[in-house]
């Protein structure tokens, strides 16, 4: 049974150009939720995704945007990426009826911007 | 919004003594408490979790503590190991099923052989 997986591992970007960030869900889950975290700190959450749409959303700008697709599968995209995006990108997936039990976390993507 | 204080930030112990790390939160309707350790390079891992109708939880050398009242958790490693060096996150958040997670600021648990 495959957990959730993200791609990709590993990113360099410029200051200014955009990323496309994925994540496929633990088999069986339906809400996908995004979070940040930078070295040395704890995940912050971005947003989270059920039936395609953003159900939640941290305190981030709008350069942050996502998507779902109808397999649950999502998206994180930023926009006009700053030095200060660098961090760890972490996708968790989780069961809407599941009353809060089976958060998991995907590996993660690293993202540097130079 | 919720803010979750973690202390403390580094924690050094000897093989076989028991580790405290200690958590505070602001959301009085806060009513979920999971602890994540994340090791070096992967994902945060759940080992252990309460919810806010009971006051602890114990699974073999981990427990967690809870009081309401005062807004504390508490995770209680024992007879440490090795392979209990991690980075350590207690995280809060109100179980509606679409959960969002409030996390402190880790702690990095050293234990020496």
């Amino acid at each position: 049974d495959a957990g959730v997986t993200q791609s990709p591992t590993h990113l360099i970007k410029t200051r200014g150009q955009q990323v496309t960030l994925r994540c496929s869900p633990k088999s069986g889950h339906d809400t996908v939720s995004w979070y940040q975290q930078a070295l040395g700190q704890g995940p912050q959450f971005i947003f989270q995704y059920y039936e395609e749409e953003e159900r939640q959303r941290g305190n981030f700008p709008d350069r942050f945007s996502g998507h779902q697709f109808p397999n649950y599968s999502s998206e994180l995209n930023v926009n006009a990426l700053l030095l200060g995006d660098s961090a760890l990108y972490l996708c968790a997936s989780s069961f809407s009826q599941g009353g809060g039990y089976g958060y998991t976390f995907g590996s993660g993507t690293r993202l540097t911007v130079v | 919004g919720e803010n979750v204080e973690q202390h403390p930030s580094t924690l050094s112990v000897q093989e076989g003594d028991s580790a405290v790390i200690k958590c505070t939160y602001s959301d009085s309707a806060s009513n979920y408490f999971p602890w994540y350790k994340q090791e070096l390079g992967k994902r945060p891992q759940l080992i252990i979790d309460i919810r806010s109708n009971v006051g602890e939880k114990k699974d073999q050398r981990i427990a967690v503590t809870l009081n309401k009242t005062a807004k504390h958790f508490s995770l209680h490693i024992t007879e440490t190991q090795p392979e209990d060096s991690a980075v350590y996150f207690c995280a809060a958040s109100i179980d509606t099923g679409f959960q969002k997670l409030v996390f402190g600021t880790g702690t990095r648990l050293l234990v020496s052989p």
